[in-house]
């Protein structure tokens, strides 16, 4: 199992422009999460899915931000436009079902907004 | 989801064992306790949690007080690749979804 699978690793990009981070969950997990993770701010939750379907959406933080799971191997988070202050680690992280807490975390996306 | 207190940081010698604590003094009864790790540079990890009795894996073990306000996790035998955070979350099993992070242990294992 290669686990979770973020791409890409590090993102570099002019503020205004889109950015777009992408997750594969670990085959079988039927729940996906969204976090970001700030000096300031520790871990955030953004956004999770059920089922593909968005279930809570809450920390997004504007928008600017919008995430989709086309199907249960996929998904995306996409920030347009992008501003310094979107400047962060985006994990992504997926369970067997979202009650379980044993969430598996990919290993981030670097995002740097310049 | 009950709040938890954890100290900011530990150092614990390489071989010996980590005993990180957690105050979860409001917690109520349906609900777990849960500690994940996150090694620089990476994700989170999940480690281990419970609800009263005492739970051991592969990776360590998680003491529970008998009131359940207070919880230890053990690493048996600390190794230089345990350095890391490590986050107390108390949160229900059903229901609630989100795993919230607070500001967790910094552990340092000294050679």
């Amino acid at each position: 199992d290669a686990g979770v699978i973020q791409s890409p690793r590090h993102e570099v990009t002019e503020m205004g422009q889109e950015v777009t981070l992408r997750c594969k969950p670990i085959s079988g997990h039927n729940s996906l999460f969204w976090y970001r993770q700030t000096m300031m701010r520790g871990l955030e939750l953004l956004i999770y899915f059920n089922n593909n379907v968005p279930i809570d959406d809450s920390g997004m933080p504007e928008d600017r931000f919008s995430a989709k799971m086309p199907n249960a191997s996929f998904s995306t988070l996409k920030i347009q436009p992008s501003e310094p202050r979107d400047s962060a680690v985006y994990f992504c992280a997926s369970s067997e079902f979202a009650s379980s807490g044993g969430y598996t975390f990919g290993s981030g996306t670097r995002l740097t907004v310049v | 989801d009950a709040k938890t207190t954890q100290p900011t940081s530990m150092d614990c010698a390489e071989g010996r064992a980590a005993n990180l604590p957690c105050n979860h003094s409001t917690i109520s009864g349906n609900e777990y306790v849960y500690w994940y790790r996150q090694i620089h540079s990476q994700g989170p990890q999940y480690i281990i949690h419970g609800l009263k009795n005492n739970e051991t894996n592969e990776m360590a073990s998680l003491i529970i007080t008998e009131d359940r306000k207070s919880s230890t996790l053990i690493l048996p035998h600390a190794t230089l690749r345990d350095t890391a955070v490590y986050y107390c979350i108390v949160r229900k099993l059903t229901g609630a979804n989100n795993l919230f992070f607070g500001t967790g242990t910094r552990l340092t294992v000294i050679p």
